[in-house]
């Protein structure tokens, strides 16, 4: 069984457009992540969820607007998609925000094309 | 910003150890020191972790400075399936468990 899935692997799609990314994880974790990994490979944090509460929230534009749920689900909304949105975005989840001594398991990501 | 420094590249030879650096001078007492890599097409992976003491796991081995300012991450024998991005990161408890990826080692293996 895959540990964290997303949904769709591939996502082309128009400016202006809105779009949606699914993740689950089937870890019992409390905590999951959405990462961006931008065209020159930079990973950088954008959302965090604890038990559906959102707990990190970096200097996102708000048309990314995430969803839990539950805690086993982080939903990535995306509205009004703009070229600088084409991406691979990674899901992650851990066992809890405050427990640096576990590690963080990451989704195959979703590759997303703003044409 | 990343709070860790790494050569930009390495190479090794397959079957031969690897030791890859990493700088992290302002570490404070509360944050772990994180190995995660990243293969081509994939999403990064856990390598290993530690604290104070040097750890070993069935992928690679942790060797952490006495001071903590700097830590090795040691491939004891790589593999073709080793090439790939090498990222340390201090993960800090206060900062609800986010990783913060630098530029990260690109280490190759020659056959």
């Amino acid at each position: 069984d895959t540990a964290v899935s997303q949904t769709p692997k591939y996502l082309v799609t128009q400016m202006g457009n809105d779009k949606s990314i699914k993740c689950e994880q089937n870890l019992g974790h409390d905590t999951m992540y959405w990462y961006k990994q931008d065209s020159k490979k930079f990973l950088k944090i954008m959302f965090s969820y604890n038990n559906k509460e959102l707990i990190i929230n970096e200097t996102v534009p708000n048309r990314f607007s995430p969803k839990s749920p539950d805690k086993a689900h982080l939903n990535l909304h995306i509205n009004s998609l703009e070229l600088g949105d084409s991406a691979v975005y990674f899901c992650a989840s851990s066992i809890g925000p405050t427990s640096g001594g576990y590690e963080q398991y990451f989704g195959p990501g979703t590759r997303l094309t703003v044409t | 910003d990343a709070k860790t420094t790494q050569p930009n590249s390495m190479e090794s030879n397959e079957e031969e150890p690897v030791h890859l650096p990493c700088n992290h001078s302002t570490i404070s007492g509360t944050d772990y020191i994180h190995w995660y890599r990243q293969l081509p097409s994939q999403g990064p992976e856990y390598v290993i972790h530690g604290l104070t003491s040097n750890v070993n796991n069935r992928m690679a081995s942790l060797a952490i400075a006495e001071d903590r300012k700097s830590s090795t991450l040691i491939l004891h024998r790589a593999t073709l399936r080793d090439a790939a991005v090498y990222y340390c990161i201090l993960r800090d408890d206060n900062q609800g468990g986010k990783l913060i990826f630098g530029q990260g080692t690109e280490l190759s293996v020659k056959p």
